[in-house]
């Protein structure tokens, strides 16, 4: 069956980065891309952008736009989302899913919390 | 961006009831509307796609309707295990958006 399992959780300092995994299995990884929404703590799903195999293909919404890269390495079947300069406002837990519009499955998620 | 808004924000229903929540698309999407549940603790679950489509395993009491901007998500008769936060989600333009969930519990 398709599973996506995602790294683990994170702790990190104001400005500094975080890249989260997300490692699949059980379907063709190079025929559906890999979405990243994230949740704030009691608070609604929010889009964060989607990427396949083609470095060109990538979409990031505009919140997050010159602050976040996606990419996916094809021979690990994993997929990356790097975040940087964070802030206390992005602490949430973070979610991969697989499909390039509707997201038929989703990893685990990460909580990534960030404090000074 | 699409915007997605959806009412009720909060939903009691008694057990065996029938609920209807209803999202609503700020320009046309066509029929790109899915709809999640999730249950405190997990990851979203896709339920329905293109509209009125069911997700593999998903009970036949769930279903969806709707096109352009309205959208309604049906259970037909409510029950304990379907107590979560239901979520439409457009897929029809980028960036992809979501509407701010519906709560559902049990009355």
């Amino acid at each position: 069956q398709v599973q996506l399992v995602q790294s683990g959780a994170e702790v990190k300092r104001p400005g500094a980065s975080v890249k989260v995994s997300c490692k699949t299995s059980g379907y063709t990884f190079t025929s559906q891309g890999i979405g990243w929404v994230r949740q704030v703590p009691g608070r609604g799903l929010e889009w964060m952008g989607w990427t396949n195999i083609d470095i060109d293909n990538r979409k990031y919404a505009p919140a997050f736009k010159g602050r976040v890269t996606m990419t996916t390495d094809a021979s690990t079947r994993t997929a990356y989302m790097e975040l940087r300069s964070l802030t206390s406002d992005d602490t949430a837990v973070y979610y991969c899913s697989r499909g390039d519009g509707i997201a038929f499955d989703w990893g685990q998620g990460t909580p990534v919390t960030v404090s000074s | 961006e699409i915007v997605m808004t959806q009412s009720p924000a909060s939903l009691s229903v008694a057990p065996g009831d029938g609920a209807t929540l209803a999202c609503r698309a700020s320009q046309s999407v066509s029929g790109n509307v899915a709809w999640y549940q999730q249950k405190p603790g997990h990851p979203p679950r896709l339920l329905i796609y293109h509209a009125s489509s069911r997700a593999s395993g998903v009970p036949g009491r769930f279903s969806g309707s709707g096109s352009r901007t309205e959208f309604s998500l049906t259970i037909s008769s409510l029950q304990s295990e379907d107590v979560a936060v239901y979520y439409c989600q457009q897929y029809s333009d980028w960036p992809r958006t979501f509407g701010q969930g519906t709560k559902v519990e049990i009355k």
